[in-house]
């Protein structure tokens, strides 16, 4: 079965202590995985795709990576505007399924 | 540029009422999508077009029809509400299926009593 699981479901840290998301999934056949940022009472916001083990990408403080069968969100130095929850999605070979996990809400404290 | 807008922003219906969920892009996108996003689930997508003309159904289509009325405006009908489908509901788009939904909307919030 297709699936997307995200961890932590929530994350406090202090500004400049830096951490990881995870987000793990079983596809049939991945084509890409996604990560968003979600502000409260807005849409999704694209960051990142990623679409072979051993890819990364990098904007300001995050950076994304990719394995087989998971992949990490890692923030440095967050800054209390980091602060939101991050989406992570999988899309499969086939195009039409496309899957979100549950979010990890992140709460940088200054 | 706007990018994707939805209408409304909120609505309450009662069950067995109907409604439209419009969503419009102005970025000459090919494929549009509609979510919706319950606490502690996840975006689950409802249905989904490719382009122009075809649309298809995903993960939740039960409950809900969708019309891609040109190649900017893509809506979602509610036939006859139930509580279950009390939701946000998001309209997203992109350039095509093999592109990520790169652009999401405001989304609506919708109360079914």
């Amino acid at each position: 079965e297709d699936q997307v699981t995200q961890s932590p479901e929530a994350l406090r840290l202090q500004e400049g202590e830096s951490s990881s998301l995870n987000c793990s999934y079983t596809v049939s056949g991945l084509r890409g995985l996604f990560w968003y940022r979600q502000d409260p009472g807005k849409g999704p916001e694209f960051l990142f795709t990623l679409y072979s083990a051993g890819e990364e990408k990098e904007k300001e403080r995050l950076k994304a990576t990719l394995t087989k069968k998971e992949s990490f969100l890692h923030i440095t130095a967050p800054k209390p505007e980091d602060s939101a929850t991050y989406l992570c999605a999988v899309q499969a070979s086939n195009f039409n399924k496309f899957y979100f996990g549950s979010g990890t809400k992140l709460n940088v404290k200054p | 540029n706007a990018g994707v807008t939805q209408t409304p922003k909120f609505q309450v219906l009662k069950t067995g009422q109907s409604m439209t969920l419009q969503c419009a892009q102005d970025m000459n996108h090919n494929s549009m999508y509609w979510y919706r996003q319950d606490p502690g689930m996840g975006l689950r997508l409802i249905y989904y077009s490719a382009s122009e003309g075809t649309t298809d159904k995903g993960e939740v289509p039960n409950g809900y029809n969708v019309s891609r009325l040109n190649k900017r405006e893509f809506s979602l009908r509610l036939e006859s509400a139930a509580p279950s489908q009390t939701s946000v509901y998001f309209c997203a788009s992109s350039a095509g299926l093999a592109d990520p939904n790169g652009y999401f909307g405001p989304g609506t919030r919708l109360t079914v009593t």
